[in-house]
């Protein structure tokens, strides 16, 4: 168990829907990471946030967006689905990113798998 | 220019044997690489991981191997077992930039036969 949760496991919903996906960081962790797996694409990096401040974005779309709230848990929107957007959402946290630039291990949850049909 | 390029695909390999994987990557500004393991159902776990000042490092049955001129590492787990089967990833990271993202190899499915 990585101490990082994830919420719902499991979502099936239609296309043009609007979803939340909510994750809590390990305890003292100030870096939230979110990947996106699919079978095309891989692990891909989406958005990253410190402390409640965005930090790095990837190949989000637009559609996507994520916030970090004050207790430092995190939620990724997914909005107007799509069919391709079906995949597996994985967030990660890390202890600290600071200016030092220190590089420390991320740790995932155990991922929300998306449906759209 | 992020790209990390990791091969096999897959590799199936007998109970004691080695398991090689290979990864490639094409910007020197990467500075950490670790090796995560995925089990079905499960989210990626980081197994070992190595920054370019090692040629080499070891934890268990499981070694890096970082060529920094070549641009190359692999991971070599020995006396390879069952449980040992999963998929494994690659990664890079620039610790010296705006972000630590990891950028990740496609992955290589392995199957250790008994």
């Amino acid at each position: 168990d990585s101490g990082v949760t994830q919420t719902p496991k499991h979502l099936i919903t239609a296309t043009g829907q609007r979803v939340t996906l909510r994750c809590s960081p390990r305890s003292g962790d100030l870096s939230v990471y979110w990947y996106q797996q699919s079978l095309d694409q891989g692990l891909q990096f989406l958005i990253q946030y410190y402390n409640g401040e965005e930090r790095a974005k990837g190949n989000i779309l637009e559609r996507f967006s994520a916030q970090q709230f004050p207790d430092l848990h995190s939620e990724l929107n997914l909005s107007s689905l799509e069919l391709g957007d079906s995949a597996l959402y994985f967030c990660a946290s890390s202890s600290r990113f600071g200016t030092s630039g220190d590089t420390d291990t991320q740790y995932f949850g155990p991922g929300t798998r998306l449906t759209v049909l | 220019q992020q790209q990390v390029k990791q091969s096999p695909q897959s590799l199936i390999v007998q109970k004691g044997g080695i398991s090689i994987i290979n990864c490639a990557y094409e910007n020197t500004a990467f500075d950490y690489f670790p090796w995560y393991q995925q089990f079905p159902g499960k989210g990626p776990a980081l197994l070992i991981a190595i920054r370019p000042d090692v040629s080499e490092k070891k934890e268990g049955r499981f070694t890096i191997s970082f060529n920094k001129s070549a641009k190359q590492f692999s991971l070599h787990i020995m006396d390879s077992q069952p449980g040992d089967s999963a998929t494994y990833f690659c990664a890079a990271s620039h610790r010296g930039g705006a972000t630590n993202k990891l950028i990740f190899g496609t992955g290589t499915l392995l199957a250790v036969q008994p």
